[in-house]
């Protein structure tokens, strides 16, 4: 049983267009982080939510606690996108659950 | 101001060997944390640390697995008598106060173990 599910598993897509990556968990949480891991291997924090919106230059992601969702869009997508994304969920207590992955591949 | 670092980058060892993973955290960074990644699998919560403290390891294996962090120097991870199923990404990731919860975590660019 997965505590977190992302969808989709694989994405490719032109450079330019709009991306969404879902992920929905099953346990009540504090927080929700989304990460991304360059090809390379190297994990950057992109966001962390509890609640609402957040933006940061052409990264948008959104929650929703009642419906235990989030997405991540990508506006004007470009090659140097292309990436794992991966979401994070951070239940009461010190544990906390990852999803397996979205790999975004952005074709110029 | 220097990141989040790991060393050695790539460690090879044979069955039977010892592992130690070391992960320096950020200038002023108190609390580290432990992840595993195996191959076509997703990162997995390991141990969560302060300075001379282990706050959870409900993420460790119940045996050959330990990790610390001493007042002074890095936090080390260290696999005992490794086995094949070892071979895996090691990420350690730290922040100034508790992270996940309340503030961004910076992770370390990763260790990868090979297990021969």
């Amino acid at each position: 049983k997965n505590e977190v599910e992302q969808s989709p598993q694989n994405l490719t897509a032109q450079e330019g267009e709009f991306i969404t990556i879902n992920c929905s968990y099953s346990v009540g949480i504090s927080a929700l982080h989304w990460l991304q891991q360059h090809p390379g291997g190297g994990i950057v924090s992109l966001f962390m939510l509890s609640s609402g919106k957040k933006k940061h230059g052409r990264l948008i992601a959104t929650i929703n606690i009642q419906e235990k969702h989030s997405s991540l869009h990508i506006t004007a997508s470009h090659p140097r996108d292309s990436a794992v994304y991966i979401c994070a969920v951070i239940p009461t207590g010190n544990q906390f659950y990852f999803g397996t992955g979205t790999s975004l591949t952005v074709i110029p | 101001n220097a990141g989040v670092m790991q060393n050695p980058r790539h460690l090879v060892r044979r069955r039977g060997q010892e592992a130690r993973l070391r992960c320096s955290p950020m200038k002023g960074h108190s609390h580290v944390y432990w992840y595993r990644q195996l191959p076509e699998e997703g990162l997995k919560f390991m141990v969560y640390l302060q300075k001379e403290n282990i706050i959870d390891e409900s993420g460790m294996p119940k045996e050959r697995f330990s990790a610390e962090f001493p007042k002074e120097g890095p936090s080390i991870l260290r696999i005992q008598q490794v086995v094949r199923g070892d071979s895996a990404a090691y990420f350690c990731a730290s922040s100034p106060r508790q992270g996940f919860r309340q503030e961004t975590q910076y992770f370390g660019p990763g260790t990868r173990l090979l297990v021969l």
